[in-house]
């Protein structure tokens, strides 16, 4: 089983949708997650960050973890074109120790 | 968010030679680290790098082929040594940010592309 799991997609949303981003993974000591867009050619970019469960709003976005359930996922409100991009999940199951997972790819529809 | 800058940005070399890659932070970090991302695959710790100590490797990968060097809060370089084709990959560098005790972030620099012919 790998450690963080994700759907390689690709996800293809109208513009407008919401996009709906899922990870799961498997070491419970984990305390902190992450959600990283990366463009072609581009290093990931840190967008969201959650530390406990429930769910965290940041603009269009919005983060929700499951502690109980391993599950942490990414909602994108009113998805643009230039949200078109891989998305990734990481988690941290110790200090200094992050896991990332292999990304979705999102493409919205113009 | 820190600003982190890499040298080169790419780099095309023959196999058998060495590259250094270079990181520059615009602030103290305790702690940087070494990531490699082959084509189409997600991102892969190769080290961490704590300022005064030597380098902490993942499984699979050894300081003889990477060599880090960390010699103060700002900068750290990456060498990828005797190269060989399955080297060709992009290498980033990247820090964490503490904000408080319990909530840190990661932030990465724009990334070396390398390819080994």
């Amino acid at each position: 089983q790998k450690e963080v799991e994700q759907n390689s997609g690709p996800l293809s949303v109208p513009e407008g949708a919401i996009a709906s981003l899922n990870c799961t993974y498997s070491d419970r000591g984990s305390q902190s997650f992450f959600w990283y867009r990366q463009y072609s050619g581009k290093s990931p970019e840190l967008i969201m960050s959650i530390y406990s469960n429930g769910d965290k709003e940041d603009g269009r976005f919005t983060a929700q973890l499951n502690k109980a359930s391993q599950y942490v996922s990414l909602l994108i409100r009113d998805s643009q074109p230039s949200d078109s991009a891989t998305y990734l999940c990481a988690v941290t199951p110790g200090t200094y120790k992050y896991i990332f997972g292999t990304g979705t790819r999102l493409k919205v529809l113009a | 968010s820190a600003v982190i800058s890499q040298k080169p940005s790419r780099d095309i070399c023959q196999r058998g030679t060495s590259l250094t890659i270079q990181c520059q932070v615009d602030s103290q970090v305790t702690m940087m680290f070494w990531y490699r991302q082959q084509p189409g695959q997600s991102l892969t710790l190769i080290a961490t790098a704590n300022q005064g100590s030597e380098a902490t490797y993942e499984s699979g990968f050894v300081i003889d082929k990477f060599p880090i060097s960390r010699p103060n809060l700002t900068f750290s370089t990456l060498t990828v040594s005797n190269m060989s084709p399955e080297d060709s990959s992009i290498y980033l560098c990247s820090v964490e940010g503490r904000q408080d005790s319990s909530s840190y972030e990661q932030y990465f620099g724009p990334g070396t592309r390398l390819t080994v012919t």
